[in-house]
């Protein structure tokens, strides 16, 4: 099916240990982004890019690094995993910014660290 | 910086009648973007309906309206002839930046049978 596609739909980590979240959407969408969902908190953007080959950092990116090599997959890396980093993580994308076109998010991982 | 504020947690509604949900935030520009995003159990976010700032007239679709006061900064959802399948996290969302989303923490909507 189109749209955003994540990898893996859940994991469990243990502290001090390194995992790249997969991020690929097939709608030629030049804005991409990482968000992550804590209780009574919404959604966090972490990370963002426009284009590829252009990375920014959002709200929360302490922790977390980004690339963006191809227009399709947008990958979030933990370098070193703590247990603050316990959440559900989502990837979104859009056509031009999420002002003027609807954003599609992934069906989103569950990332426990231990 | 920009804020979105949903101050009731959790809601409930009697199937077929009708709920709103409020929404307060706060930014210093001019024009901006505001959703309303359901997140159903299965955690799949989807976009309910969409309000541009400079637009005056209410969003509606089907049975979810919004009623926008820009003085007052403040966005509520209201979904009618509630569904059993309307139950579900739903997210206030700011954006004036063209990149970046600010969610609201959200509101867990219960229907009763």
């Amino acid at each position: 099916n189109a749209g955003v596609t994540q990898t893996p739909k859940f994991q469990v980590l243990k502290t001090g240990q390194s995992m790249t979240l997969q991020c690929a959407q097939d709608m030629n969408h030049e804005y991409m982004s990482w968000y992550r969902q804590d209780p009574g908190m919404g959604l966090r953007l972490i990370h963002y890019s426009v284009g590829a080959g252009i990375t920014d950092q959002g709200e929360v990116p302490n922790g977390y690094n980004v690339s963006r090599s191809t227009t399709e997959d947008f990958p979030l890396r933990l370098l070193s995993a703590a247990p603050s980093q316990t959440s559900v993580y989502f990837c979104a994308s859009s056509r031009r910014g999420f002002s003027a076109t609807e954003a599609f998010f992934g069906q989103g991982t569950r990332l426990t660290v231990v | 910086a920009q804020t979105v504020t949903q101050s009731q947690p959790e809601m409930s509604v009697q199937e077929a009648e009708t709920v709103t949900l409020s929404c307060t935030y706060d930014t210093s520009e001019s024009d901006y973007y505001l959703f309303w995003y359901k997140q159903p159990p299965s955690r799949q976010m989807i976009l309910v309906i969409r309000q541009e700032a400079y637009k005056q007239q209410n969003a509606t679709e089907n049975r979810f309206s919004v009623n926008f006061q820009k003085a007052a900064k403040s966005f509520s959802l209201k979904i009618s002839d509630s569904q059993l399948g309307d139950a579900a996290m739903y997210f206030c969302a700011l954006n004036n930046a063209g990149n970046m989303l600010t969610f609201g923490g959200g509101t867990r909507l219960m229907v009763k049978p």
